[in-house]
């Protein structure tokens, strides 16, 4: 069974302020990482992937990967209310399924 | 931008009953996926399509479950005698088969009473 676990929050942030958002997955041999946002009664919604270990940047977003240690990241830089959803990590190994952590809820207090 | 879409967007159905779901992947994406989410549960994987065939499926995906790409546009979920815990989210998802990003449709919304 292939694990992937989020701090379930809430996390609240004020606006313009950093979200951290943390990621573990227990199968070694995953080679694709994604970040999806979910409002409520919506569909995920794909914000970054990564591939290799380190950062990667995208506009206020900044997903880190460290394979050796199992664990991404997200980062929200400047959060807006907007931003208030929860975020989802999925891993993707050699079967072309995604496996999902049950999310991070984030709260962006104006 | 092109995206995946889901039909219906929401579904009420009686225990037993026969549902389809309906869903029209990204016109050039070669894999389809389904998954399903229960009400404050995470999203968990049904089955994956390609080639128009089965290439992985779940263990929550048994006998009574089935997906069918009919024509060239339409990928299709049926469940044959629904039941309570049936009850959840859709959502259809499609890919390239070259980035492994899988996109996702709106949902279904199904409710089994």
């Amino acid at each position: 069974q292939k694990e992937v676990e989020q701090n379930s929050g809430p996390l609240s942030v004020p606006e313009g302020a950093i979200a951290s958002l943390n990621c573990t997955y227990s199968d070694r041999v995953s080679q694709s990482f994604f970040w999806y946002r979910q409002y409520s009664g919506k569909s995920p919604e794909l914000i970054m992937s990564i591939y290799s270990n380190g950062d990667k940047e995208d506009g206020r977003f900044t997903a880190q990967l460290n394979k050796a240690s199992q664990y991404v990241s997200l980062l929200i830089r400047d959060s807006q209310p907007s931003d208030s959803a929860t975020y989802l990590c999925a891993v993707g190994s050699n079967d072309y399924k995604l496996s999902f952590g049950a999310g991070t809820t984030v709260t962006v207090r104006a | 931008e092109p995206e995946v879409t889901q039909t219906p967007s929401h579904q009420v159905t009686q225990m037993g009953q026969e549902v389809i779901l309906r869903c029209v992947p990204i016109s050039n994406h070669l894999y389809f996926y389904w998954y399903r989410q229960i009400l404050g549960q995470k999203v968990e994987f049904l089955v994956s399509f390609y080639n128009n065939e089965i290439s992985e499926k779940s263990e929550i995906f048994d006998d009574q479950f089935s997906v069918e790409r009919p024509d060239g546009s339409n990928f299709t979920l049926k469940i044959r005698s629904t039941k309570l815990e049936d009850s959840a989210m859709y959502f259809c998802a499609s890919e390239d088969g070259t980035a492994e990003t899988q996109y996702f449709g709106p949902g279904t919304r199904l409710l089994v009473l």
